[in-house]
């Protein structure tokens, strides 16, 4: 693994499902980041983690829920879909709050 | 609020110069963030700034006027490849990124 790896790549989902989407990270970064990106809007923080067993809630958590039970890894769970959760879902990490981030290559999901 | 404010949509010669512009409002600023987005695909760093001035790297450079809350990214001897999207993000006094909307940036032949 190198740098930040997201699955699944893609997913079709029925409103009311539960859905993790996970992401990890192998560059030993203390912050992760979870955006959602659609179309016309900037990048919207969902939760964020500024180190393992830490972490916060962003522009737009509701519908949300994250754990950070080690370094590497950082789930997002919806725990009831809703259509409006349809999105880009982009994974990040960066060495510290104030540090670049570096971007995962995406979930795309739609909830129909 | 906290915003940003960036054109959504350039068009460029390739071979040419293009300036892609971004006015941001935030709580506090602790740093000003271009990133390039091909279609498709992951956000990928491109520069920070932090003090006024320009930074160059290679064909692009970026800068920042504090006191004007602007920046904007240039990108010299444009090439085909550079058709993306070019996202501007403040961070703000809480260390979150405030993302504009992007600027899609068509290079023609």
């Amino acid at each position: 693994i190198a740098g930040i790896t997201q699955a699944p790549t893609s997913q079709i989902l029925a409103a009311g499902r539960r859905m993790t989407l996970r992401c990890t990270q192998d560059m030993r970064h203390n912050a992760m980041y979870w955006y959602r990106q659609d179309l016309g809007l900037g990048l919207r923080l969902i939760h964020y983690s500024n180190t393992a067993g830490t972490t916060g809630k962003g522009e737009v958590p509701d519908g949300y829920s994250v754990s950070r039970a080690n370094t590497d890894d950082f789930p997002l769970t919806l725990a009831s879909a809703v259509p409006s959760q349809t999105s880009v879902y982009f994974c990040a990490s960066s060495d510290g709050p104030a540090d670049t981030q570096y971007f995962g290559p995406g979930t795309r999901l739609t909830v129909l | 609020g906290q915003n940003i404010d960036q054109p959504t949509e350039m068009t460029a010669t390739e071979g040419a110069i293009v300036q892609i512009n971004c006015t941001y409002q935030t709580s506090g600023f602790n740093g000003l963030f271009w990133y390039q987005q091909h279609a498709g695909e992951a956000p990928t760093f491109l520069s920070y700034n932090v003090l006024d001035g320009l930074e160059e790297k290679g064909r692009f450079s970026s800068f920042l006027s504090r006191s004007k809350g602007y920046s904007y990214l240039l990108l010299k001897e444009l090439q085909m490849k550079d058709s993306a999207s070019y996202l501007c993000a403040a961070m703000d006094s809480n260390y979150q990124l405030i993302w504009g909307a992007g600027t899609k940036l068509i290079i023609k032949p």
